[in-house]
């Protein structure tokens, strides 16, 4: 099976504008999470959807949102970027058995 | 909220040694999943071993063992026969399985070196 892609995987944006990252999971994983991962913060949960639901959400402003389609890809979006969303964006799916099969990233870079 | 705590922000071991990787969390949860996740650099993370809270026996995988112990929620990492290709960044993760979430609270991680 392919795994987790993610595009694009390299961004640079500038201060303002905003941005789409998209995931597409495991075939046949249901779940699909995101994580902002930054040097200062570590790795941080931004939301979880799971058959085109949200199930959960992390502490972050309006300004990020996502979705899932009924083939169970995903994205996320971030509007009026800051300087501070520069950061490594990780997709991770879950087909069950306790284990999140996680993606290569998009590398953001806001200027 | 549940926390995740990684003591040792660096690590070195020279190749062939053993070495262990600290980590702690809080939860008032009995019900649990604990996680070793492993992010080479500019590469994927992976899974290196998981342990479920209600299981006694400490989890192994090959060289990689973890000691659990639940009463002191302590969750170390333990390396045998460290070889180059284990350098990377590891995490330490915990899961709150209730309602299903597979949301996973990482700690800050440690910076694994291996010296031939």
């Amino acid at each position: 099976k392919a795994g987790v892609t993610q595009t694009p995987r390299y961004l640079i944006k500038t201060r303002g504008q905003q941005v789409t990252l998209s995931c597409s999971p495991i075939s046949g994983h249901r779940s699909v999470s995101w994580y902002q991962q930054t040097p200062g913060q570590g790795l941080q949960f931004l939301f979880e959807y799971f058959s085109e639901t949200q199930r959960n959400k992390g502490n972050f402003p309006g300004r990020f949102s996502g979705r899932q389609f009924s083939n169970s890809r995903s994205e996320m979006n971030v509007s009026t970027l800051e300087l501070g969303d520069s950061a490594l964006y990780l997709c991770a799916s879950w087909g069950g058995y306790n284990e999140q099969f996680f993606g290569p990233g998009t590398r953001l870079t806001v200027l | 909220a549940q926390t995740v705590t990684q003591s040792q922000p660096e690590m070195s071991v020279q190749e062939a040694e053993t070495v262990t990787l600290s980590c702690t969390y809080d939860t008032s949860e009995s019900d649990y999943y604990l996680f070793w996740y492993k992010q080479p650099p500019s590469r994927q993370m992976i899974l290196v071993i998981r342990q479920e809270a209600y299981k006694q026996q400490n989890a192994t995988e090959n060289r990689f063992s973890v000691n659990f112990q639940k009463a002191a929620k302590s969750f170390s990492l333990k390396i045998s026969d460290s070889q180059l290709g284990d350098a990377a960044m590891y995490f330490c993760a915990y899961r709150n399985p209730r309602g299903g979430s597979e949301k996973l609270v990482f700690g800050k991680g440690t910076k694994l070196t291996v010296n031939p």
